[in-house]
């Protein structure tokens, strides 16, 4: 089945403990994308890749690292994680030509207290 | 500055027809894309347009006009299971490297 699954998807912890998300797609996509989602805020984009080793920054990237070694992995990392990080927060992948229909995670909800 | 425009809500009942609009004001413009997400759940891809006009799937058409920098879903023969939230997203630049999404619209349909 192809999907892009999230690990993990629910995760409470403490501010400046670093923490990675790991994210990974099975449809060979070049495109790939973390997202964070807040109440009325709407999808706002962290970071991307356009293939591996290539990476640039999105909307809001402060206090956020993420690395592609491997076209089907992108980590999202968290080195010192603070409250205003607690968000829901999503990866997503596509072909390259084709960005606009992007194929999303289920989501991994994150709390830092 | 890059804004998208959407109501935050609307409401409506089983089988109506309802339509969302997006205004959008970027610095790039390459297409618009429209997005359903259930509540927390993983967003899904619905439409695309890149030329002015109407693209219909299904009970879904999306609309584009590039000179008044508008769009619209319009959804039909409404269902419960529409009840979701629902974002235009547009594609910045040829390159296609980020979308921007507006803030959403949740629809919620009744008996």
């Amino acid at each position: 089945e192809a999907q892009v699954t999230q690990n993990p998807r629910y995760l409470i912890t403490v501010t400046g403990k670093k923490l990675t998300v790991t994210c990974s797609q099975n449809m060979n996509h070049e495109y790939m994308s973390w997202y964070r989602q807040d109440p009325g805020l709407g999808l706002r984009q962290i970071y991307y890749s356009m293939n591996v080793e290539v990476t640039d920054k999105g909307d809001v990237p402060e206090g956020y690292k993420v690395s592609r070694k491997e076209k089907r992995n992108f980590p999202l990392i968290l080195e010192s994680p603070s409250p205003n990080q607690t968000s829901l927060y999503f990866c997503a992948s596509s072909p390259r030509d084709r960005v606009y229909e992007q194929y999303f995670g289920p989501g991994t909800r994150l709390t830092v207290t | 500055g890059q804004s998208l425009e959407q109501p935050s809500e609307v409401t409506a009942v089983e089988g109506a027809i309802v339509q969302i609009n997006c205004t959008y004001q970027t610095s790039g413009f390459y297409g618009l894309s429209w997005y359903q997400q259930h509540d927390g759940g993983a967003p899904t891809f619905l439409s695309y347009n890149a030329l002015d006009g109407l693209e219909e799937t299904g009970r879904f058409s999306s609309f584009l006009s590039r000179s008044d920098s508008y769009g619209y879903l319009l959804l039909q023969e409404l269902q419960m299971k529409d009840s979701a939230s629902y974002f235009c997203a547009v594609r910045e630049n040829q390159a296609g490297t980020a979308l921007i999404f507006g803030k959403g619209t949740t629809l919620s349909v009744s008996s």
